[in-house]
């Protein structure tokens, strides 16, 4: 199958720094990456949706000047979290299909834990 | 808006089978599709349907019945390699929207 990369893995950042996750699809181009937020033992909450070459789309209540996502690349998407606050910690993952695949079907980064203290 | 119900928990001892339903309410489908997580992991795609009918893939099975917004995962000879979340996730044009996950524990 397709390979979705993260980076990094995990990260503990100070109250009112902005953190970067970077999603990469290693074998396969993705115009389209989503973005998903999880708390623990919760459900997967799309936050937005990336465009490579165009402005994300974003899912209602999510705020755009906090979250700001770039896909500058058709194997890049990245996620800032900008002054991040103790209530923005949780497991970001980020999701693409592939371009021959049903968008039924997605390939997903093995997640980023963030830890504001 | 998207909505999906499906058990919180089940647990099971291994070699059994174990079925997970889940019901949606969406505006858009263009499918259900089903999702494996274990604790600390990636989400990993294990089957959908777009029509109605069951799908097998392994000791993995799907089915889907659009007319009643209902379908279901089947997981048999349950392992204990099984024990995960399993989530069911709905397609409404290009996203997918999930339902709240289904705990299953095998049992020795």
């Amino acid at each position: 199958g397709a390979v979705v990369s993260q980076h990094p893995s995990r990260v503990i950042c100070k109250s009112g720094t902005s953190v970067k996750i970077e999603c990469r699809s290693l074998d396969f181009q993705a115009t389209t990456m989503f973005w998903y937020r999880q708390f623990p033992k919760q459900s997967l909450m799309l936050m937005a949706t990336s465009n490579e070459g165009s402005k994300a789309t974003y899912e209602q209540g999510v705020e755009k000047d906090k979250f700001l996502i770039n896909h500058a690349s058709l194997t890049l998407s990245t996620l800032t979290v900008t002054s991040a606050h103790p209530e923005d910690s949780s497991f970001y993952i980020c999701s693409a299909p592939t371009g021959t695949s049903d968008y039924n079907e997605q390939f997903f980064g093995p997640g980023t834990r963030l830890t504001v203290l | 808006g998207q909505s999906l119900e499906q058990p919180s928990e089940v647990t099971a001892v291994e070699g059994a089978i174990v079925q997970i339903n889940c019901t949606y309410q969406t505006s858009g489908f263009y499918g259900l599709s089903w999702y494996q997580q274990h604790d600390g992991g990636a989400p990993t795609f294990l089957s959908y349907n777009a029509l109605d009918g069951l799908e097998e893939t392994g000791r993995f099975s799907s089915f889907l019945s659009r007319s009643d917004s209902y379908g279901y995962l089947l997981l048999q000879e349950l392992q204990m390699k099984d024990s995960a979340s399993y989530f069911c996730a709905v397609r409404d044009d290009y996203k997918l929207s999930f339902g709240a996950g289904t705990t299953v524990t095998v049992r020795a």
